[in-house]
């Protein structure tokens, strides 16, 4: 079955704790892309990555890290420099060329 | 630089009244429009896309949206909306460039009322 995997579907950390946000396809896309969702404001791009061992940052960068060892992979590290990194957080990937993102379920971070 | 515009952040409708969404965005190059629908705590499903052709575009479960170049519009309708379409509905855009990022808007919540 071909997606996109994000796990787990709900963390709880607590402040000045990293953690990572975990995300798969399998789907052979070379982007990838996380975004953050909170209520009123869309969807917001942290960092997106083209290709493998290349990654741009978004728009609200600024404590939170990423890594493209593999095309399959793009994980998402929340520092503890985000002020506000509770969020419900998305991953999404698109094919060469194409421009339609497809997205996994997503991963709920709550942090106290 | 893109952006887009979702002129209302909740549509409530009783089932079976028609729907419009509506979607501006503002950019200065050709770009290509799409619908996403987010259910609750589920990622976005892409619902259609304009990428060139006909300006109408449609989905398999009944939603239409127009492309309209000189007004900036993308507007989403359904001439009779079920329960089932309660959502959150994104409009995003993007530029001619493949594999940039899309832009959101802020989404619109439709509820849908029995």
């Amino acid at each position: 079955d071909g997606g996109i995997t994000q796990s787990p579907k709900y963390l709880f950390r607590k402040e000045g704790q990293n953690v990572t946000l975990s995300c798969e396809q399998n789907l052979n896309h070379d982007a990838m892309y996380w975004y953050r969702q909170d209520p009123g404001q869309g969807l917001r791009l942290i960092y997106y990555s083209q290709i493998v061992n290349d990654f741009q940052k978004g728009d609200i960068a600024e404590g939170y890290s990423v890594s493209r060892e593999k095309k399959e992979s793009f994980p998402l590290t929340v520092t503890s420099a985000q002020k506000n990194p509770t969020a419900f957080y998305l991953c999404a990937s698109s094919p060469q060329g194409r421009w339609e993102q497809y997205f996994g379920p997503g991963t709920r971070l709550t942090v106290t | 630089a893109q952006s887009v515009t979702q002129l209302d952040s909740q549509v409530p409708v009783f089932e079976e009244a028609p729907v419009e969404l509506r979607c501006n965005y503002s950019s200065s190059v050709s770009v290509y429009l799409f619908w996403y629908v987010q259910y609750p705590n589920q990622g976005l499903q892409l619902l259609l896309k304009y990428l060139s052709g006909s300006t109408l575009v449609k989905s398999i479960n009944g939603f239409e949206a127009e492309f309209n170049k000189s007004q900036t519009s993308f507007h989403l309708r359904k001439p009779s909306v079920h329960i089932s379409d309660t959502a959150e509905y994104f409009c995003a855009v993007s530029a001619y460039s493949g594999n940039t990022p899309l832009v959101f808007g802020k989404g619109t919540r439709l509820s849908v009322i029995a």
